[in-house]
């Protein structure tokens, strides 16, 4: 089915380690973001990106990196995972020329950091 | 600053009640509003959105809002719950020519049978 699919869908890291998020969209897409969401607190936007190549922070971009080498793909990574990390991590995507008619996201990653 | 206000965290109520969940925007233009919705462990679903025209905007499962910008309000409405329309309700607001949107905190809507 087309859509965003984000990977994995659950993962506990240790304090300190890193790891990356994936997320793939197959509806040629051309923005991408990430998002977090922690209770109480709505969603906080990371990094996002208007197209391949082009990247730019959100709200909240400390201790997170990302690229954009693909139209499909949009990796989020952490590069020394803390405990303040632990969230819900969302990707979503919109298409070209209509980015105002809003997202279309995933399904999300729950992340635990001890 | 631009904000968005939900300010009711929790709702309940009957099967086959109507709802009203509010929505409050602080925005400096004409901003795009839409609302989402989560079903527990899953992502956002977008219900229904609003950039210009007919303030009264019809979307997806029932659901209709009304934009009034003399109370810089977006409240979503459905006359008649469903046992299925359990789940957290988030309003956004986005300005037109950037990708930057604003979330609310959401208003988890729990419904009796």
């Amino acid at each position: 089915n087309a859509g965003v699919t984000q990977t994995p869908k659950f993962q506990v890291l240790k304090t300190g380690q890193s790891m990356t998020l994936q997320c793939a969209q197959d509806m040629n897409h051309e923005y991408m973001s990430w998002y977090r969401q922690d209770p109480g607190m709505g969603l906080r936007l990371i990094h996002y990106s208007v197209g391949a190549g082009i990247t730019d922070q959100g709200e909240v971009p400390n201790g997170y990196n990302v690229s954009r080498s693909t139209t499909e793909d949009f990796p989020l990574r952490l590069l020394s995972a803390a405990p303040s990390q632990t969230s819900v991590y969302f990707c979503a995507s919109s298409a070209p020329g209509v980015r105002d008619y809003g997202y279309t996201f995933g399904s999300g990653t729950r992340l635990t950091v001890v | 600053a631009q904000s968005v206000t939900q300010p009711d965290i929790h709702i309940t109520v009957s099967e086959g009640a109507s709802l009203e969940l509010r929505c409050n925007y602080s925005y400096g233009a004409t901003p795009y509003l839409f609302w989402y919705v989560q079903s527990p462990g899953q992502g956002l679903q977008l219900l229904l959105k609003y950039f210009s025209g007919d303030t009264l905007v019809q979307g997806i499962k029932g659901f209709e809002a009304e934009f009034k910008r003399s109370q810089s309000s977006f409240n979503l409405r459905k006359p008649s719950v469903h046992w299925s329309d359990a789940a957290e309700y988030f309003c956004a607001v986005g300005p037109s020519g950037t990708y930057k949107y604003i979330f609310g905190t959401g208003t988890r809507l729990k419904v009796l049978a």
